[in-house]
């Protein structure tokens, strides 16, 4: 699977977009850019995946850039309850294989 | 409909003693994951299992941790003895041919 790019740490204040990036610029034409993320003493939690057009449903919107290079997970309107570490995930579908975590992105949503 | 189901939720042991964790996947889901977390890391694969089979279990540190998955629903993670560096978050997860993993809560481990 290839690997992934992402920042540390990010901020964002409530109720505003959070916008997570992602590079993966060696990602393969049959791979797919996942995104989980995982609360504080919780599981990881799948939020949505994608190949290559845009893609939204009720928790978030993700644009992947036209080369696949690279890629953004938006959270339209941040609440204090998407406070979490989110990984940026590239792997080919139905393949069974492991998650490759990395260390994500932890997500500080303020008041 | 019921997720991924762990027990215990929380375990202390004392260094060389055996713990054991549980893991009931999605109904009707085939893969089965372990994962471990150590602090501040994200999950690492342990072993999959495909229906009943082992798949993949190069990440197991078989002098001492074993897994199993009778009838291909239900497992079972074990380590014996456990060790100070076993203390993390151990966890489970299933998916339907090999598509999206959905998580249990995990098992924290801590090892005195």
């Amino acid at each position: 699977d290839a690997k992934t790019t992402q920042p540390p740490s990010m901020d964002c204040a409530e109720g505003r977009a959070a916008n997570l990036p992602c590079n993966h610029s060696t990602i393969s034409g049959n791979e797919y850019v996942y995104w989980y993320r995982q609360i504080h003493s919780q599981g990881p939690q799948y939020i949505i995946h994608g190949l290559k057009n845009n893609e939204t449903n009720e928790m978030a919107s993700l644009i992947i850039t036209e080369d696949r290079k690279s890629s953004t997970l938006i959270l339209p309107h941040a609440t204090l309850r998407d406070t979490a570490v989110y990984y940026c995930i590239v792997r080919a579908p139905k393949s069974g294989y492991a998650l490759n975590f990395g260390k994500g992105t932890s997500l500080l949503v303020t008041p | 409909e019921a997720g991924v189901v762990q027990s215990p939720r929380y375990k202390i042991i004392e260094k060389k003693q055996p713990v054991a964790f549980w893991c009931n996947p999605i109904s009707g889901h085939n893969t089965l994951y372990w994962y471990r977390q150590n602090l501040g890391q994200g999950p690492e694969l342990l072993i999959r299992y495909e229906n009943e089979e082992a798949v993949d279990d190069s990440q197991l540190p078989k002098d001492r941790f074993s897994a199993e998955r009778l009838k291909g629903v239900d497992s079972t993670l074990k380590i014996q003895p456990a060790e100070l560096g076993d203390s993390a978050v151990y966890l489970c997860a299933s998916s339907l041919a090999g598509n999206i993993q959905y998580f249990g809560a995990g098992t924290r481990l801590s090892v005195l």
